[in-house]
């Protein structure tokens, strides 16, 4: 399978606890992009890279947010002492020609 | 501010008649224009985009129509099939290769 993956696909955790989320775009796609779905919306922009830069991001991310893609492939979104509030689907998304291709997405509960 | 607006959450449609999901924006940036299909446990599926420099896309069963001046557009699809069953993502962005602006997204229910 040459799509975009995620992993894990679900994680529950405790608040106050950090949690890590991974996604593996389409091989030769430069942009990678992270998106928050929550019930009821659709998915909301948080951060893109170009390559390894992260060239823009969202109010949506707080401090306690941050994500990386090192060598310009995978990426990681990392969120420190969950809330409630960050309860919701983490989707990622890689980018050919104008068009974003999506993952399955992390879907994330805080207890 | 919600940018991008479908103000209609559901949609039933019998197998084989024209199924008509509508989108509006109020940003005047946005000229680059998609939709997604959604099914449960997975991401967006990307099905039809149009540039503001056409008035309507057509793909098999899918056409998308922009009207500029509305700030609206409308995907169609003809004839429907329970497999279109799914919800439908109005998406825009500044440009071809920006971040998407998605709408709170219309369930479509195709009924055998």
């Amino acid at each position: 399978d040459t799509g975009v993956s995620q992993d894990p696909r679900h994680k529950i955790t405790k608040r106050g606890q950090n949690v890590t989320f991974r996604c593996d775009p389409i091989s030769e796609h430069n942009r990678l992009y992270w998106y928050r779905q929550t019930l009821g919306q659709g998915p909301e922009f948080l951060t893109y890279f170009q390559n390894e830069a992260q060239l823009e991001k969202s109010r949506l991310l707080s401090d306690r947010f941050s994500a990386e893609r090192p060598k310009g492939s995978f990426s990681t979104l990392e969120i420190q002492r969950t809330e409630q509030g960050d309860s919701a689907m983490y989707l990622c998304a890689s980018e050919g020609g104008n068009e974003q291709f999506f993952g399955p997405g992390t879907r994330l509960t805080v207890l | 501010d919600q940018q991008v607006k479908q103000n209609s959450p559901s949609l039933s449609v019998q197998e084989g008649r024209i199924s008509i999901l509508n989108c509006d924006y109020t940003n005047s940036m946005f000229d680059y224009f998609l939709w997604y299909k959604k099914y449960p446990a997975e991401g967006p599926t990307f099905l039809i985009s149009i540039s503001s420099i056409k008035d309507k896309n057509e793909d098999g069963r899918f056409t998308v129509f922009l009207n500029k001046s509305a700030k609206h557009l409308s995907l169609h699809i003809v004839p429907s099939q329970p497999g279109d069953s799914a919800v439908y993502f109005c998406a825009a962005s500044p440009g071809g290769n920006e971040k998407l602006t998605f709408g709170t997204g219309t369930r479509l229910t195709i009924i055998p």
